[in-house]
């Protein structure tokens, strides 16, 4: 099956700094999704990307489609305490209809 | 306007047991697909169900089967429970395909521990 590397694979950051995250993958994807999930709770949906070079704001994240369409990207600025958590990137290859996850990027902000 | 709901929210079974967990979409959606998701890993597909037929099946055995009702809810049946199918188990609703979208959302999912 289809590999998605996501790094880094846990962050430790002071409350206000930048977070930077990506996801890397053998094949061409047509959609990416970011996602963030906390303890025991199912992943919420962050950003969606669907076409390549797309760079989409929600609030203080962003997220970009990489121009090769193997990797996205995954910017969090000015960090806050409820950002703690673990975020997933999630690709839809070219045929099917099967997502494919990250191994995830586990952020802890400190205060 | 509701998200996605499952059911049970907790479930304790030993092995050799079968189980049932329930799915609803969000409105709007008509399309479901589940997944495994053991501690500490990413979500792993099981199968995805459009128009009450499966239509894409991940790499999991037969003992993991489903089904979608007319009303787009879903249900994932795991016979001959095993040590391994211990997970949280979550489903996730999105739009069919062509009609939009292909954002997935996820409900709060099920914790299976199976003893």
């Amino acid at each position: 099956g289809q590999q998605l590397n996501q790094s880094p694979q846990s962050m430790f950051i002071q409350e206000g700094e930048d977070v930077s995250m990506n996801c890397t993958s053998s094949s061409i994807f047509n959609t990416w999704l970011w996602y963030k999930q906390d303890p025991g709770e199912g992943p919420v949906l962050l950003i969606a990307l669907y076409k390549a070079g797309e760079l989409t704001s929600n609030g203080r994240l962003t997220a970009q489609f990489g121009i090769t369409r193997k990797d996205s990207f995954l910017n969090i600025s000015a960090s806050i305490p409820s950002d703690v958590g673990i975020y997933f990137c999630a690709g839809l290859p070219n045929t099917g209809n099967q997502f494919y996850f990250g191994t995830g990027t586990s952020l802890t902000v400190i205060p | 306007d509701a998200g996605v709901t499952q059911s049970p929210t907790h479930l304790i079974k030993t092995r050799g047991q079968q189980v049932t967990l329930r799915c609803s979409p969000k409105s709007g959606h008509d399309t479901v697909s589940w997944y495994q998701q053991a501690l500490g890993q990413g979500p792993q597909f099981i199968f995805q169900y459009y128009e009450e037929e499966e239509r894409q099946r991940g790499n999991f055995p037969d003992r993991f089967s489903g089904h979608q009702f007319p009303n787009y809810s879903s249900e994932l049946n795991v016979n001959a429970l095993l040590l391994g199918d211990s997970a949280l188990y979550l489903c996730a609703s999105s739009l069919g395909p062509g009609q939009g979208p292909f954002g997935q959302f996820f409900g709060p999912g099920t914790r299976l521990t199976v003893l």
